[in-house]
């Protein structure tokens, strides 16, 4: 079955940098793109970025680009985002998503992690 | 960027009944169209892609329908496990864009 696992967040100052990972298992990572997506608390879903299954293809929210980059390691099955520039409006649970389309430039989500909460604040 | 909206916001209902949310596009966005329900605390569940078609394991009383700019989401006999708040998403273009939610409660 699909497991997605987030790891990495907790709670960092404004204007520092963050990495959140997420281990993917149960497909084959390599196929399908990847996304994150975001929930500031009592808040709605914000879609952040995703990554098509080759690198090849990167895509970001206009509130994050230039300041988050999403990444992958095909060999690890392990989606990555590098958080810098770190803002009170980033605090939020950090939800890592798979694509449901192979070996494809995005598509929707079929499968969510749990998530992983990043807090900003000094 | 493509502006998502729902109707209504919340709702509340009864068990048995039957709920219809509805979804919007600022543009054009064909079928690319996907529903999500969360439960408080939980991550979200992914319930229909191209605007109709059903997540594997996903019951049947679910259903979506629409095209072009206008969608919507139906339940037919709302069940206890039901009770959640409901997002739409348009996966056309980037950046992939989220409606506000629709929270059903009892």
């Amino acid at each position: 079955q699909v497991q997605l696992v987030e790891s990495g967040g907790g709670v960092v100052q404004p204007g520092r940098s963050l990495r959140l990972s997420c281990a993917a298992s149960g497909f084959i990572f390599s196929d399908y793109g990847m996304h994150w997506v975001r929930q500031a608390p009592g808040k709605g879903l914000e879609w952040v970025a995703f990554i098509s299954y080759d690198e090849s293809n990167k895509y970001y929210a206009d509130s994050v680009k230039g300041r988050f980059t999403i990444s992958r390691d095909n060999s690890k099955n392990t989606l990555y985002v590098q958080m810098n520039s770190l803002r009170g409006e980033d605090t939020a649970i950090y939800y890592c998503a798979k694509d449901s389309l192979r070996i494809a430039a995005g598509g929707d989500i079929d499968y969510w992690g749990q998530g992983t909460l990043v807090t900003v604040s000094s | 960027d493509i502006q998502m909206t729902q109707s209504p916001s919340s709702l509340s209902a009864s068990v048995g009944d039957r709920v219809t949310i509805t979804c919007r596009a600022s543009q054009d966005i064909y079928i690319y169209l996907a529903w999500f329900q969360q439960k408080p605390g939980k991550a979200p569940r992914s319930l229909i892609y191209a605007a109709s078609s059903l997540q594997s394991g996903v019951p049947s009383k679910f259903s979506g329908s629409g095209s072009g700019t206008d969608f919507t989401l139906t339940i037919s006999s709302l069940q206890p496990e039901d009770f959640a708040t409901y997002y739409c998403q348009q996966y056309n273009t980037y950046p992939f864009t989220f409606g506000p939610g629709t929270k059903v409660d009892i």
